[in-house]
């Protein structure tokens, strides 16, 4: 079942602005990770926070958590062509019998 | 470069045959997990080995299997092959037994089933 699901589905903004994608899970976890994929690409990832954390940074990423309402977002700052890719979020659940439960990821393209 | 390898890099097939697809692991890295992904979509977790055992079983078809050896390298069998198994299969390793760490991953194979 889909544990993460990201909103929006697509996002288009002109670089330089920042862009915010949001992810909501279902049950209490241990950590939460951001992964980026270019087109067909295998899937690197961005940052990971764990449950007791509330926000992170890594560089223009800006991770958040909240835990009572199960969500994160990632904030990418001063966009760049380069920033075009889809975004997954990905939840190892308490239950989650080892696994990471994935999003469907939300598509940015970044508009020279 | 994230030090995961995968071959082939495409592979084109027809309906009802098997193929294999390989994996070597970042060195050092135990684990090893096998993801679908199909055209526009997020990843399907399918199976995941550790140090050469079956470790958690996701959403797997009964005609796929997999395997990892003593090298640590996986592969992943597809048997009677279907039209929607078309996808991108990709897998990731990482030095944990659980998901508590990032993952790693490989640049994919390209399965195309005609």
């Amino acid at each position: 079942s889909q544990q993460g699901e990201e909103d929006p589905q697509a996002l288009s903004i002109q670089e330089g602005e920042n862009a915010t994608m949001n992810c909501s899970y279902k049950t209490s976890i241990n950590n939460l990770q951001w992964y980026r994929q270019n087109s067909g690409r295998g899937l690197v990832h961005l940052i990971l926070i764990r449950s007791n954390e509330r926000e992170k940074h890594s560089g223009r990423l800006r991770v958040t958590l909240d835990t009572s309402k199960k969500s994160s977002s990632l904030l990418i700052t001063a966009s760049r062509a380069a920033d075009t890719a889809s975004y997954f979020c990905a939840t190892d659940a308490l239950d989650s019998n080892y696994q990471l439960i994935w999003g469907a990821g939300t598509k940015l393209i970044i508009k020279p | 470069d994230s030090g995961v390898t995968q071959t082939p890099k495409h592979l084109i097939t027809a309906t009802g045959q098997r193929v294999t697809l390989r994996c070597s692991p970042r060195s050092g890295d135990l684990s090893v997990y096998w993801y679908q992904q199909s055209l526009d979509q997020g990843l399907q977790f399918l199976i995941q080995y550790y140090n050469g055992e079956e470790r958690a079983k996701g959403n797997i078809l009964e005609r796929f299997s997999a395997q990892q050896f003593p090298d640590l390298h996986s592969e992943l069998n597809l048997s009677s092959l279907e039209l929607g198994d078309s996808a991108l299969y990709f897998c990731a390793s990482s030095d944990a037994g659980g998901p508590y760490n990032e993952q790693f991953f490989g640049p994919g194979t390209r399965l195309t089933v005609l």
